[in-house]
């Protein structure tokens, strides 16, 4: 069964780099395009950007410029770095594994979600 | 970005009731639509993938249907454990977007 766990701070000061890991277990971490998705409070889902572990990348043009994830192969974690937060990067954060099936892909596993508060 | 709406935003429904939510794409998506259930606290799951296959193990009282820019989720009969937030979400650009989430309540 596949299982995965987010870490990181929960509190992150404005302008700051938001930073958090995704460790899985019962996979390997070539099986899934691996994914961050927000949830703001009280609001809907948010894709972040998924990459993949040949290294193909692919972010949300709202947060591209700020946004980075990594996979450490050796670990087998994934990584996600958001730069010059605000108070609207306040939010649940799921790291989530994307898979594919002819063709169509869908969010498969998820992790159970870590709160990440923006504030001074 | 592709917009998704989902109709109702919530609805009220009893044990044993049809539901049926309703999620509209801006543009076409041919069938790239998936939709995921969400309880309170916990993360969401996927219910079904490619507009009409049902995820591994779960209940054939869900249901989805629809192609273009107009989808359905179905609930055949409500039950306890269907209390819930439903999200659609367009797997056709390769910047995925969400609906706004559509809660299911007694």
């Amino acid at each position: 069964q596949v299982r995965l766990q987010e870490s990181g701070p929960g509190l992150v000061k404005p302008s700051e780099t938001l930073s958090l890991t995704c460790s899985v277990s019962g996979a390997s971490i070539s099986s899934f395009y691996w994914s961050w998705i927000r949830q703001p409070p009280g609001k809907g889902l948010e894709w972040i950007g998924y990459r993949h572990h040949s290294g193909s990348t692919n972010y949300s043009p709202s947060l591209n410029r700020r946004v980075s994830i990594s996979v450490d192969t050796s670990k087998n974690q994934f990584s996600l770095n958001l730069t010059s937060v605000t108070t609207a990067d306040t939010a649940v954060y799921y790291c989530a594994g994307l898979a594919g099936r002819d063709n169509f892909y869908y969010l498969d596993v998820w992790g159970k979600g870590t709160t990440v508060i923006v504030s001074s | 970005d592709i917009q998704m709406t989902q109709s109702p935003s919530s609805l009220s429904a009893s044990i044993g009731d049809r539901v049926t939510i309703n999620c509209r794409a801006s543009q076409s998506i041919s069938r790239y639509l998936n939709w995921y259930q969400q309880k309170p606290g916990t993360a969401p799951k996927l219910l079904i993938y490619a507009a009409s296959s049902l995820h591994s193990g779960v209940p054939s009282r869900f249901s989805g249907s629809g192609s273009g820019t107009d989808f359905t989720l179905t609930i055949s009969s409500l039950q306890p454990e269907d209390f819930a937030t439903y999200h659609c979400q367009q797997s056709y650009s390769t910047s995925p977007t969400f609906g706004q989430g559509t809660k299911v309540e007694l």
